[in-house]
């Protein structure tokens, strides 16, 4: 079935150090791929996408690669902040004529002053 | 803020009790997603309708139901509530119903069901 595997589950790192969240996805059919960033008690917000006919997307400090063949994704933060620190979610689009997100599991981030 | 609204925000009830979750999507966003986040879980999709209609399914119980309205904001029902069903429960919009520009999915601020 569809599914999603999100590694790490934690990282902690250091102030200015940078943070890489890796993703591998099983649907072959998946053609979107977007970050959400959730802060405690806070809604899943969008922070960057990629789309399957791009291999990296850059956006200041945050940049997305895409391997299609080996089905896999990553987000990296350069920099990292302390207000990085949050919950990130990485999701494939299921394939059909849907929106449906299948989503990986989270990574908790925590940056250390 | 997203410009996806949820109502209400914290819910309390009890086992066996039936709730309503309100959403309304973005303004111009036709597509609706429900999702259900338990403690220290990811996000579960539940089930998305676009323009009224429902488009996809994901595990959702047979105890728990939705639908669009003309003016497309979106309900999500549960009854014979369990115990399990306790979660966040989050609605998001997009402008597309699937793949390409306009499927980006925008989250609401969410609703805490809490079943004692």
């Amino acid at each position: 079935g569809e599914n999603v595997e999100q590694h790490p589950s934690t990282l902690s790192v250091q102030e200015g150090d940078s943070a890489v969240i890796k993703c591998t996805y099983s649907d072959s059919a998946s053609n979107y791929f977007p970050w959400y960033k959730q802060e405690l008690g806070k809604r899943p917000q969008l922070i960057i996408d990629i789309r399957s006919n791009v291999g990296e997307k850059k956006d200041q400090r945050i940049a997305v690669t895409l391997n299609k063949t080996a089905k896999h994704f990553s987000l990296h933060i350069t920099e990292t902040q302390p207000e990085d620190s949050a919950v990130y979610f990485c999701a494939a689009s299921s394939s059909g004529n849907t929106g449906k997100l299948i989503f990986g599991q989270g990574t908790t981030l925590q940056v250390k002053p | 803020d997203s410009g996806v609204t949820q109502t209400p925000k914290h819910l309390i009830t009890a086992t066996g009790q039936r709730v309503t979750l309100r959403c309304s999507p973005r303004s111009g966003d036709l597509s609706v997603y429900w999702y259900q986040q338990s403690l220290d879980q990811g996000l579960q999709f539940l089930i998305q309708y676009y323009n009224g209609e429902e488009r996809a399914k994901g595990n959702i119980l047979e105890r728990f139901s939705a639908q669009q309205f003309p003016d497309l904001h979106s309900e999500l029902n549960l009854s014979s509530l369990e115990l399990g069903d306790s979660a966040l429960y989050f609605c998001a919009s997009s402008v597309a119903l699937a793949g390409g520009p306009g499927n980006e999915q925008f989250f609401g601020p969410g609703t805490r069901l809490t079943v004692l």
